[in-house]
Parts: C-alpha cells; structure tokens; sequence
C-alpha cells in the first residue's frame, strides 16, 4: 500500500536539544514537502524538495534543516535555534513539480499523519 | 500576509442539507485550487481542484465553485453526512520559477449534526 509514513507521531524535546522527524514515501514522488501547522493557522511551508539532493527554504524556514539523500526519505531536523518548535508537523509529497503541470492539471500533494513535537 | 483567508473558522449543518465552505484569495495570479479534508491526528487528503480558467467542478457530492472577479471560491457538499465532519482547507497553487508554490487558507471545521 503505497504512502507517507511519518515518524514518530508523538515527540517531545527537551529545551536546547535537536530532533529529527522521520518522512518515507513509497510512492515514487520526485518533490517532498514540510509544512508546520499551528492552532488558527494554515500550514506553512518549513522546506521543500524537488529532486534529490536538491532542497530550498519555504516561508519559515529558520531554526529547521533537511536532507535528501535518498528519492524515498526527507528528514526534518527542528533544531534549538527554533524558538518556539511547538506545532504539528506535516510531510508531503508530489508526483513532479515541473512546468509540466501546467499542461497536465495540477496534481494534489499526498500528506503523511503529521508528527506532533511538544518541548519539555 | 494571508493570501489565502477561509473566514468561517467553523460551521455545523444539519445531515441531509448542504455544506458550504468559503474562501477568498487576494493573488490573482494563482492558477489552481484545491481543497483538502483533514480529519484530526491525521493528515490532509485531496478533495478536489479547479483551474482558474474554469467556473465549476464536479465529483459526486462535492461542487468547487470558483468566481474570479472576487476572488472567491466555494466547496458545496450535497448531501452532508456525518462522515464529512472535518477540517477543510482551501489551497491556491502558482506556478513560480518552474515550481508550484501552494499557499493554505486557515481551515474551517465542519461539523454534520445527525
């Protein structure tokens, strides 16, 4: 059954640590995505990925690190740099994010359940 | 700045009746939009989509309205059931630089009474 796995779904980080969140897909996307989501707003785009070894800032990205080493795997690291790291996190993905989409229609971003980080 | 605003923060109709979710966008560049449902502890799912170059899109229960003169777009869901308690988000797509940028509204939570 293809999909995102995200973990855990469940974090919690002790005040000046980093920690990684997990994010698999099987679905042979080539983009994925981290987006935060707080209580009243949207999501916000954290990172995103076109392509392996290939990642660029979304809107918030300060405080946060990725890679991408492998086409399946798009790890999120909330670093203590992060001020307010508190949030539920999303990962997604996308079959492609090129020009083509313009012709072909849009296609829908597929999310993961979220992991949700609290600090101690 | 929020480009893409969903002003009911929340909304609860009657089993049977019609559900509608609104949103407003300010960019009048933005080329698709899609709505996602999102149930709680999970992640989003896609919904539906329209092209901006379109009025009207239809699947099953689910109609996304879209009138670009305001900026203004509409989820209908006829008939609401229970299983469609959720929240939805509205979502605008442009393309910027060879990458479709998405911008998320703030959610509305939908709640169908039995």
């Amino acid at each position: 059954d293809g999909g995102i796995t995200q973990s855990p779904k469940y974090l919690f980080r002790k005040e000046g640590q980093n920690v990684t969140l997990s994010c698999e897909q099987n679905l042979n996307h080539d983009a994925m995505y981290w987006y935060r989501q707080d209580p009243g707003q949207g999501l916000r785009l954290i990172y995103y990925s076109q392509i392996v070894n290939d990642f660029q800032k979304g809107d918030i990205a300060e405080g946060y690190s990725v890679s991408r080493e492998k086409k399946e795997s798009f790890p999120l690291t909330v670093t203590s740099a992060q001020k307010n790291p508190t949030a539920f996190y999303l990962c997604a993905s996308r079959i492609r994010d090129t020009l083509g989409q313009a012709v072909t229609g849009v296609q829908p971003q597929h999310f993961g359940d979220g992991t949700r980080l609290s600090i101690l | 700045d929020q480009q893409v605003k969903q002003n009911s923060p929340s909304l609860s109709v009657q089993e049977g009746r019609i559900s509608i979710l609104n949103c407003d966008y300010t960019n009048s560049m933005f080329d698709y939009f899609l709505w996602y449902k999102k149930y709680p502890a999970e992640g989003p799912t896609f919904l539906i989509s329209i092209s901006s170059i379109k009025d009207k899109n239809e699947d099953g229960r689910f109609t996304v309205f879209l009138n670009k003169s305001a900026k203004h777009l509409s989820l209908h869901i006829v008939p609401s059931q229970p299983g469609d308690s959720a929240v939805y988000f509205c979502a605008a797509s442009l393309n910027s630089g060879g990458y479709q940028k998405v911008t998320f509204g703030t959610g509305t939570k939908l709640q169908v009474i039995p």
